[in-house]
């Protein structure tokens, strides 16, 4: 099942900071994080693990509630790059990602 | 070096033609995929593989049928286009499998008229 990622959308001016969150109704064993700009491919981000384990970019800070099924982005003092559309994926144990239906930020100067 | 390359990067053909994608990685993964992306963004994955052999095959009809020669390679070959088909189409890699990064190719952006 798809997770629900919330909010649709959201407009930040430079420097603000913004949270976006991905819930799940399954039990998952990783939330994997990735943006994707317009006419682009996605680039990842972000994987959380069952258990604390995470990996990815040094900027980029996330937490996975594995009880709640619940993880979130959070970016902080935005730049002008941060813009795109952000996608959870989570992974229940089928061996796939199965994504959100995506998160479009906007960050204005 | 383009990590994972896709071609044609523009696709635009008829109702009911065959087309073939194509996908290459240099990155030496194991794990090789295909996603639909539509109109709407929404991101699914159709097929993966793992060394050559396939692992996830999604409900996708008969008409996409994925092929890897080997485990760098991963093609997609549609029948009987439709309208429905319309959609960008990207290539993935990992090392593994799912709980690593995945590295997506271009895209290939299908239009069925």
């Amino acid at each position: 099942q798809q997770p629900v990622q919330s909010p649709q959308a959201v407009i930040l001016r430079e420097g603000e900071d913004a949270v976006i969150n991905c819930s799940s109704s399954k039990a998952l064993y990783s939330v994997h994080w990735y943006r994707q700009k317009h006419g682009e491919a996605p680039v990842f981000l972000m994987i959380l693990l069952k258990g604390g384990e995470q990996k990815g970019h040094e900027k980029i800070s996330a937490s996975f509630n594995e009880k709640k099924q619940q993880s979130s982005l959070y970016l902080t003092a935005s730049q002008l790059s941060y813009s795109g559309t952000y996608f959870c994926g989570t992974e229940g144990g089928a061996q796939k990602l199965v994504f959100g239906q995506g998160t479009r930020l906007t960050i204005n100067p | 070096d383009t990590a994972v390359s896709q071609t044609p990067k523009y696709l635009v053909t008829q109702m009911g033609n065959d087309k073939s994608i194509k996908c290459e990685q240099n990155l030496g993964h194991d794990t090789m995929y295909w996603y639909k992306q539509d109109s709407k963004k929404f991101l699914k994955i159709m097929f993966s593989y793992n060394n050559k052999e396939l692992i996830i095959n999604e409900t996708v009809p008969n008409r996409f049928s994925p092929k890897s020669p080997d485990k760098a390679h991963l093609n997609l070959h549609i029948n009987s286009l439709e309208l429905g088909d319309s959609a960008v189409y990207f290539c993935a890699s990992s090392q593994l499998a799912y709980y690593n990064e995945q590295f997506f190719g271009p895209g290939t952006r299908l239009t069925v008229l």
